[in-house]
């Protein structure tokens, strides 16, 4: 099973900007991979931020874009706030299965 | 309102079996692609199991560590994703979340423990 690697924490300025990365044990990441990224504040269920790469679902702010970065997805966060401080998961999909990768903890200091 | 919601979460004892359901509303289930994730405590998220939407062929996908104990189904006419679990292991106890591509649900927790 392919394993996906993310920072496991990552600390930003407010009003900073700051590039979260998930990799593949497999190799570059495509768009065949249909990354998604998911925020998770404590105690809530996680919700979709960026899904298929680049799409941002509605509720997401500006400030936050998906793209793909030398070989793997990314997550940028533009003029952090402090509400962004929160668990980033990414999800890639591979043939018959999805792998999480293990989550930054993202701190807005 | 468009919404999903777990039940069916609870106490189970090592080697025992439940089955968590996922209701929709606000959309029909069998047109998207849907999954279960769960979480156990104080870690980060797995990805269970999926479904296929209806048109893609309503075919299923279990992770390694669940496949040949864990089932997703899906029953149109109650627009109702289930996760059949059998032979649960203590390392199963997790809250556990349907999610289609954009929409989550509040989670379901599970516990094993004899």
């Amino acid at each position: 099973q392919a394993v996906v690697t993310q920072e496991p924490s990552l600390t930003v300025s407010p009003g900073g900007t700051v590039t979260l990365t998930c990799a593949s044990s497999t190799g570059a990441v495509t768009s065949a991979h249909y990354a998604y990224w998911f925020q998770q504040k404590p105690g809530q269920a996680p919700r979709t931020l960026i899904y298929e790469t680049t799409n941002k679902h509605s509720w997401a702010p500006a400030r936050f874009s998906g793209s793909l970065l030398g070989g793997k997805a990314a997550l940028t966060l533009s003029g952090a706030q402090p509400e962004d401080e929160a668990d980033y998961y990414c999800l890639l999909s591979y043939s018959g299965a999805r792998v999480f990768g293990g989550g930054t903890k993202l701190t807005v200091l | 309102e468009v919404q999903l919601v777990e039940s069916g979460g609870g106490l189970v004892k090592p080697g025992g079996s439940l089955t968590l359901s996922c209701a929709a509303s606000g959309f029909t289930l069998n047109n998207v692609w849907i999954n279960w994730v769960r979480q156990a405590p104080g870690k980060g998220l797995e990805w269970v199991g999926r479904i296929k939407s209806k048109s893609d062929g309503g075919t299923t996908d279990h992770a390694a560590p669940v496949k040949g104990r864990f089932t997703v189904s899906r029953d149109d006419s109650k627009n109702t994703l289930f996760l059949q679990m059998n032979s649960l292991k203590t390392e199963d106890a997790a809250v556990y979340y349907c999610t289609t591509k954009t929409l989550w649900g509040q989670g379901t927790l599970v516990t094993v423990s004899s």
